[in-house]
């Protein structure tokens, strides 16, 4: 089990550009969440998805942020006309069940935005 | 808001020595406590979560509610343990809307 996927590793974006990041969760798990670390800072939640829904978006910003899980392929994390502010490590995570079941995450996308 | 604060970016010890990484929180809900590790060039694991009550590769954690601290512990620290680690809080009771610290390096010396 290779575990949880994110590509790319690293992504540059210049402003006003869209990023899209992707994780493959690990097999088995339909449960897919996602994480922000801005720079000198801890992660914190986003978003958690299951395929074709949004459980919790309680985390995501306002505007320019969305996210999907689609039945087929991977989940996204799309973020449109990006920002400087945006750049951060993107972290995914999966789990088998929903509540109260261990967290699996990957290693990241880093996003710069120049 | 909740917060989580982990005062020390870095901590060195001597294998042997006892180790302790500092964790505060604020929040006015009753929170549930974890602590995640990440060893080098791996990806970040849970180690062990306030509730469980469990001691995990020799650490432990108590919750102290009065100083609104969740501090991590190991009486007799192995090279191994030579890691990053993050306290994290949920706020959401489910296991998932986490807000973690910023980190502590923790390097155990030969």
């Amino acid at each position: 089990n290779a575990g949880v996927m994110q590509n790319p590793r690293h992504l540059v974006r210049r402003r006003g550009q869209e990023a899209r990041l992707r994780c493959s969760p690990m097999k088995g798990h339909s449960h897919v969440y996602w994480y922000r670390q801005l720079p000198e800072e801890g992660l914190k939640f986003m978003v958690y998805l299951q395929k074709e829904n949004i459980i919790d978006e309680s985390g995501m910003p306002k505007e320019r942020f969305s996210a999907e899980f689609p039945k087929e392929g991977p989940s996204i994390l799309r973020i449109q006309q990006v920002v400087r502010g945006d750049s951060a490590a993107y972290f995914c995570a999966s789990s088998p069940t929903g509540t109260n079941s261990p967290l699996h995450f990957g290693n990241g996308t880093r996003l710069t935005v120049t | 808001a909740q917060r989580v604060t982990q005062p020390e970016k870095l901590l060195s010890v001597f294998k042997g020595a006892p180790v302790e990484l500092k964790c505060n929180y604020s929040y006015s809900g009753s929170p549930e406590l974890f602590w995640y590790v990440q060893y080098s060039r791996q990806r970040l694991q849970l180690l062990l979560r306030h509730i469980s009550r469990e001691s995990i590769k020799g650490f432990t954690a108590d919750l102290n509610k009065g100083e609104t601290s969740f501090h991590l512990k190991k009486p007799f620290a192995q090279e191994e343990d030579s890691a990053m680690y993050y306290c994290a809080l949920d706020s959401g009771g489910s296991n998932y809307k986490l807000t973690f610290g910023k980190g502590t390096l923790l390097t155990v010396n030969p």
